[in-house]
């Protein structure tokens, strides 16, 4: 079975500045998928980035990147020039390819981060 | 609609009671997901819903937990003897079935056991 983990229950960042929100997670399969979601207040998840496993690259949305080390399975979020409405919960997750079997589609999600944004 | 849609909101019971969550996702959504965040904590998955196959239940952490998904469509988590243990949001998601498709969520019923 897949887990994942988040280290860091709690992170805080000024605004305009650069955090790094870490994620190892580990697997037997070499074709899956990782998300990182955000979660205010209101509940609702937000998918914020995702990155296919047979991508080199890491994958970039704004100001929202990530640092995939498939190796060392890490998935880390780098949120640049950070803004208040960044301030919520930020769960990193895994999901199996969709071709390889029945589990795909489930997600396996972190414990994880609350960040929290200074003026 | 336009997003997944849950009801209610927020729903109070009292501790033996049965309660019924509903989701409504996506139209023409294939795939529906429930999944259980207790307080301070990351989403467990419960329960998954794919066409017309058998769910995958492997997730229900009790015989108390069952849930049910009519014209593929609408879907509805039933507690039966709630607990206070069950006090969680409960959230539904639903996808399209193809390679890279992402999860929309809907906003969850928070269930609290008193």
């Amino acid at each position: 079975a897949q887990t994942v983990t988040q280290s860091q229950p709690e992170m805080s960042v000024q605004e305009a500045e650069t955090v790094t929100l870490s994620c190892t997670y580990d697997t037997s399969e070499s074709d899956y998928y990782l998300f990182w979601y955000k979660q205010p207040p209101s509940r609702q998840m937000i998918l914020v980035i995702r990155q296919e496993a047979y991508k080199q690259q890491n994958a970039t949305e704004n100001r929202f990147s990530v640092n995939f080390q498939k190796a060392a399975k890490s998935f880390s979020l780098k949120i640049s020039d950070s803004q208040l409405g960044d301030a919520a919960m930020y769960f990193c997750a895994y999901r199996s390819d969709p071709a390889g079997g029945t589990s795909y589609g489930k997600l396996t999600f972190g414990q994880g981060t609350i960040l929290t944004v200074h003026p | 609609g336009a997003g997944v849609s849950q009801s209610p909101s927020n729903k109070v019971t009292e501790k033996g009671k049965d309660v019924e969550l509903r989701c409504d996702p996506i139209s023409g959504h294939t795939a529906l997901y429930w999944y259980r965040q207790s307080l301070g904590q990351g989403l467990e998955f419960l329960i998954y819903f794919q066409g017309n196959s058998a769910p995958d239940k492997s997730g229900l952490p009790s015989d108390r937990f069952s849930a049910e998904r009519t014209g593929g469509s609408v879907s509805t988590l039933t507690i039966q003897r709630t607990q206070q243990e069950d006090s969680a949001v409960y959230l539904c998601a639903s996808s399209l079935r193809t390679a890279n498709t992402e999860a929309f969520f809907g906003q969850g019923t928070r269930l609290t056991v008193v």
